[in-house]
């Protein structure tokens, strides 16, 4: 089946510095992709949708400037996180979805901690 | 609003024995279903999905779930849980397979021995 994968899994960073998360679908391409952020305990929550070549929509809340989305090509979408603070420790979690499909895969996931 | 429910955080359920997950909607217009399983380390792994048809669906891992439409729910169900199944399961919702979804808080499976 298709794969995606996330780059780091796992990153530890200071407060004030900016992260960056990649997602990349293996082997197919992705038109859309989807970045969600999960808390302890709690669902999996929208961040933004990132189509190719356009500027990536955001969801209401979610500050655009400080969780900035690149969709350069169609088997990568970067999240950079800017200016992190411990309030950003979170699991960020991507999915992407193909032209000629109609589902969407996960990515493994990104366990940011910010000190 | 759009929301999805799972009522119950924690479930043990003994191995071999049966297993029903239960997942409530609430969605404007005609709702895709989804349920996803996410172990540690693991991506979420779609287990099944609905979008019409046969209101009894069927899985991975012998995993069913059926929608009852008068409920809003989409309850998911396993007749023999097996140690392996041990994971984190969401119930999601979305206007199709490839869009943005709504996720339920998630309901933690422990299987013991």
């Amino acid at each position: 089946g298709a794969v995606v994968s996330q780059h780091p899994s796992r990153v530890i960073c200071k407060s004030g510095t900016s992260v960056k998360i990649e997602c990349r679908s293996l082997d197919f391409q992705a038109t859309t992709m989807f970045w969600y952020r999960q808390f302890p305990k709690k669902s999996l929550m929208l961040m933004a949708t990132s189509n190719e070549g356009s500027k990536a929509t955001y969801e209401q809340g979610v500050e655009k400037d400080k969780f900035l989305i690149n969709h350069a090509s169609l088997t990568l979408s970067t999240l950079t996180v800017t200016s992190a603070h411990p309030e950003d420790s979170s699991f960020y979690i991507c999915s992407a979805r193909g032209p000629n499909t109609d589902t969407q895969y996960f990515g493994p996931g990104t366990r940011l901690t910010v000190l | 609003a759009q929301s999805v429910t799972q009522p119950d955080i924690h479930i043990t359920v003994s191995e071999g024995a049966s297993l029903e997950l239960r997942c409530n909607y609430s969605y404007g217009a005609t709702p895709y279903l989804f349920w996803y399983v996410q172990s540690p380390g693991q991506g979420l792994q779609l287990l099944l999905k609905y979008f019409s048809g046969d209101t009894l669906v069927q899985g991975i891992k012998g995993f069913e779930a059926e929608f009852k439409r008068s409920q809003s729910s989409f309850n998911l169900r396993k007749p023999s849980v097996h140690w392996s199944d041990a994971a984190e399961y969401f119930c999601a919702v979305g206007a199709g397979a490839g869009t943005a979804l709504i996720f339920g808080k998630g309901t933690t499976l422990s299987v013991s021995s």
